[in-house]
């Protein structure tokens, strides 16, 4: 069974400057979670999905993130402007809807903002 | 709202020696307890977890934690490391019966020494 994919791995912006992140979750899982890790700090939910539709974007700093899953599958990330406090590692997790929320993680994508 | 206090940020340890890595949470309904590791540049594995039933449970690698509701703990314990056990541990907790979202602690760098 394949993992949690996501791209890039590495990116490197200028503040002020965009970016997106792309995940595939698992096949056939529902529910799709944007996590931030700042180095030293453990991962903070920024944005979670149940099919399409947002669960939870309480966290998520809408003046300059947006996320979207369109179909319900794979989900896009965008910082639009950046900052240098936005320098992170962005995790994407997936989980099948009815489990004891045991989330399968990507590998990351670790953004430097400079 | 839920919290979890990782006391040790580093725990340096020699190969074979036994280990303890310090979770509390904080949290006014019942919860569901995680630890996570992250090997460097990859991202978080599910270790073990507790959603019912016996206090004690184990992983296959031979981790186990321990919940002790009236101390709010969840200790992860091994009676002796390997050197391939160096990575970050990272303990989680959802609350039961919420949008199986979890918060996590700040995290434990665990370093196995020859």
């Amino acid at each position: 069974e394949a993992g949690v994919a996501q791209s890039p791995r590495y990116k490197i912006i200028e503040k002020r400057q965009s970016v997106a992140f792309w995940c595939n979750p698992i096949s056939g899982h529902a529910t799709l979670y944007w996590y931030q890790q700042i180095l030293g700090q453990g991962p903070k939910l920024l944005i979670q999905f149940q099919n399409n539709g947002v669960v939870d974007d309480s966290q998520l700093p809408k003046d300059r993130f947006s996320a979207e899953r369109l179909k319900g599958v794979d989900s896009t990330l965008k910082i639009q402007p950046a900052k240098l406090e936005d320098s992170a590692v962005y995790l994407c997790a997936s989980s099948q809807e009815f489990s004891y929320n045991e989330q399968f993680f990507g590998p990351g994508t670790r953004l430097t903002v400079l | 709202a839920q919290s979890v206090t990782q006391l040790d940020s580093q725990v340096p340890v020699f190969e074979e020696a036994p280990v303890e890595l310090r979770c509390n949470y904080s949290s006014s309904v019942s919860v569901y307890l995680f630890w996570y590791v992250q090997y460097p540049n990859q991202g978080l594995q599910l270790l073990l977890k507790y959603l019912s039933g016996s206090t004690l449970v184990e992983s296959i690698n031979g981790f186990e934690a321990e919940f002790n509701k009236s101390q709010t703990s969840f200790h992860l314990r091994k009676p002796s490391v390997h050197i391939s056990d160096t990575a970050e541990y990272f303990c989680a907790v959802s609350e039961s019966g919420s949008a199986r979202q979890l918060t996590f602690g700040s995290g434990t760098q665990l370093t196995v020494l020859p």
